[in-house]
């Protein structure tokens, strides 16, 4: 166990909508990272945060956001939905903005 | 943009076997970070490298920091069955705060 909770970990939804993923990070750590992972593809880096404030971006499409909160978690908002953004989606997290990152299990979204 | 080529792909060995994988980029990285991912999972980190010429070892896992600090190696000794998944490398580009992630080596262990 990493310390890092997502939920939801699995979203079934249909093209079109908009949805919502959560992320605490491990206690004491300040940097959340957000990624994507398609089916049997690599992890694409969308975007970190880091207490509070955006640090880097990715390839994160404008139908994306994200933020970070002042207890520190982080949710990442997807909108106007395409079959394409069926995914793995993680979250990792690190103390700093370039030390080694804890992932956590992930949410599966799967737009139909 | 920067990639990190990661290679092999995807690999069969037998029990007992040791196994080599490495990434190399065209960019030079600050830090090497080596992860192993169970599907379904998240990548869980093995071993994490911060110097030029670093070698570091977890269990029966070794890996290296490159030293022109473009690659990174690493080597599992005596593969058992639970072994298997896929590993992934992540680099620390020099002079930003951004990981980029190799596309994976997916290793496969014949009892």
């Amino acid at each position: 166990d990493s310390g890092v909770t997502q939920t939801p970990k699995h979203l079934i939804t249909a093209t079109g909508q908009r949805v919502t993923l959560r992320c605490s990070p491990r206690s004491g750590d300040l940097s959340v990272y957000w990624y994507q992972q398609s089916l049997d593809q690599g992890l694409q880096f969308l975007i970190q945060y880091y207490n509070g404030e955006e640090r880097a971006k990715g390839n994160i499409l404008e139908r994306f956001s994200a933020q970070q909160f002042p207890d520190l978690h982080s949710e990442l908002n997807l909108s106007s939905l395409e079959l394409g953004d069926s995914a793995l989606y993680f979250c990792a997290s690190s103390a700093g903005t370039s030390s080694e990152q804890f992932f956590g299990p992930g949410t599966r979204l799967t737009v139909l | 943009g920067q990639q990190l080529n990661q290679s092999p792909q995807s690999m069969f060995i037998q029990e007992g076997e040791d196994v080599s994988m490495n990434c190399t980029s065209s960019s030079i990285f600050n830090t090497w970070l080596w992860y192993k991912q169970d599907p379904g999972e998240g990548p869980v980190l093995l071993i994490a490298l911060y110097k030029a010429g670093e070698l570091t070892s977890n269990g029966r896992l070794t890996a290296q920091f490159g030293i022109t600090r473009k690659d990174s190696f690493l080597n599992i000794s005596a593969s058992i069955p639970s072994d298997v998944g896929i590993y992934f490398c992540a680099g620390l580009i020099s002079g930003t705060y951004k990981y980029i992630f190799g596309t994976g080596t997916r290793l496969k262990v014949l009892a």
